[in-house]
């Protein structure tokens, strides 16, 4: 099973910051934490990850809370392209498995 | 920006019947996965290969599936004898060792449809 909880669905205004939380608590020291992205039933698409430290790339933000239980995506200017299945995946980031639950589906509006 | 290529992209198969997805990976990639997603559910893990032997599968996987590389680019799924159950999307995906952290680099899958 996933050992993440998301909220089922988010709405956010086209342009407008997406907060996106994920919730971790059972997150282990060697577990980093990924987010991945499925537009609608294309494959997964990999955003970013993160262990400890807030992260920043060229299409999100992730922001870890200082006890690693909780994490938040952010996408600073969202679009209708960003409509999509957000998954929070914890992971130890070697080469196995993912595991995924049901993830979030963000709907941007115009 | 190099891609996890899949064919085809639908498939339909009588049930009963063997089928072959069929993957490319990104040409440095050494680690090899399926995945598959019935309609409306969660992506679930199925198999992962590495230097030509599984390095793990699920409950899933059973002996009606087998994967191989059969050449130094191709990365395929077999399912022998297809159930309407095995209707789902596919999708393959691959690692690059040598990237920081290793995130898996999906394809855009193929849509099994068993009849």
């Amino acid at each position: 099973d996933a050992k993440t909880t998301q909220p089922t669905s988010m709405d956010c205004a086209e342009g407008r910051a997406a907060n996106l939380p994920c919730n971790h608590s059972t997150i282990s020291g060697n577990e980093y934490v990924y987010w991945y992205r499925q537009i609608h039933s294309q494959g997964p698409q990999y955003i970013i990850h993160g262990l400890k430290n807030n992260e920043t790339n060229e299409m999100a933000s992730l922001i870890i809370t200082e006890d690693r239980k909780s994490s938040t995506l952010i996408l600073p200017h969202a679009t209708l392209r960003d409509t999509a299945v957000y998954y929070c995946i914890v992971s130890p980031g070697n080469t196995g498995k993912l595991i995924f639950g049901q993830g979030t589906t963000l709907q941007v509006k115009p | 920006e190099p891609e996890v290529t899949q064919t085809p992209s639908h498939q339909v198969t009588q049930m009963g019947q063997e089928v072959i997805l069929r993957c490319v990976p990104i040409s440095n990639h050494l680690y090899f996965y399926w995945y598959r997603q019935i309609l409306g559910q969660k992506v679930e893990f199925l198999v992962s290969f590495y230097n030509n032997e599984i390095s793990e599968k699920s409950e899933i996987f059973d002996d009606q599936f087998s994967v191989e590389r059969p050449d130094g680019s191709n990365f395929t799924l077999k399912i022998r004898s297809t159930k309407l159950e095995d209707s789902a999307m596919y999708f393959c995906a691959s690692i690059d060792p040598g990237q920081s952290l290793r995130p898996q680099h999906f394809g855009d899958g193929t849509r099994l449809s068993i009849l």
